[in-house]
């Protein structure tokens, strides 16, 4: 499982409060992807990083910002949850270089009400 | 960007038959492809996977075939069984300056009935 976990694992709140999702690896990998996973839509990338302190967004980015300051953790914040963010959150890791395989999280499961 | 297809959505087979699930993509760039099977309440896991400078890999019961000309890649199980049955997710990867990106397919719901 490449030494990685996710905080909170499940999470109920309401719509407008912010929301922090964690992610933490033990493994030093450089690469660090937020998803979410959603029936019939597969996984899709809301923000990756490819270092500390560098970020980029990917295919649903809207509505959500990232952060790692340093290289174990990941964080993926809802500044305003909406009830279409209701989801599960997949973090994932990658070594880089030429290692490809990206490595899964155990997911948190978001409700927003 | 890279779109990913992937069918069919739902496959239903007995145990010992063979189940074919096929993906298609867009970007011809795409160099990486993965396959992650992912049981019920837990994390999608790689079990197979193949770059763009092979047109087969084989490991135990599983395979992946790979077509870049027509830009589509398979995944055979042969003889399933029942702790087969879960969703497999197909990927496509594109380089850019940041690293790889993955694509992913809308994912296969495999059933296998004992």
């Amino acid at each position: 499982d490449a030494g990685i976990t996710q905080s909170p694992r499940h999470k109920v709140t309401e719509t407008g409060t912010p929301v922090t999702l964690r992610c933490h690896q033990t493994e030093n990998h450089r690469y660090m992807y937020w998803y979410r996973q959603d029936p019939g839509h597969g996984l899709r990338l809301i923000h990756y990083s490819y270092g500390v302190k560098d970020t980029d967004k990917g295919e649903v980015s809207d509505g959500y910002s990232v952060s790692r300051s340093k290289t174990e953790d990941f964080l993926l914040t809802l500044e305003s949850a909406t009830s279409s963010q209701t989801s599960v959150y997949f973090c994932a890791t990658r070594r880089g270089g030429v290692q490809e395989t990206q490595y899964f999280g155990p997911g948190t499961r978001l409700l927003v009400l | 960007g890279e779109n990913v297809e992937q069918h069919p959505s739902t496959l239903s087979v007995q145990e010992g038959d063979s189940a074919v699930i096929k993906c298609t993509y867009s970007d011809s760039a795409s160099n990486y492809f993965p396959w992650y099977k992912q049981e019920l309440g837990k994390r999608p896991q790689l079990i197979i996977d193949i770059r763009s400078n092979v047109g087969e890999k084989k490991d135990q019961r599983i395979a992946v075939t790979l077509n870049k000309t027509a830009k589509h890649f398979s995944l055979h199980i042969t003889e399933t069984q029942p702790e087969d049955s879960a969703v497999y997710f197909c990927a496509a990867s594109t380089r850019n300056n940041a690293g790889n990106m993955l694509t992913f397919g809308g994912g296969t719901r495999l059933m296998v009935k004992p």
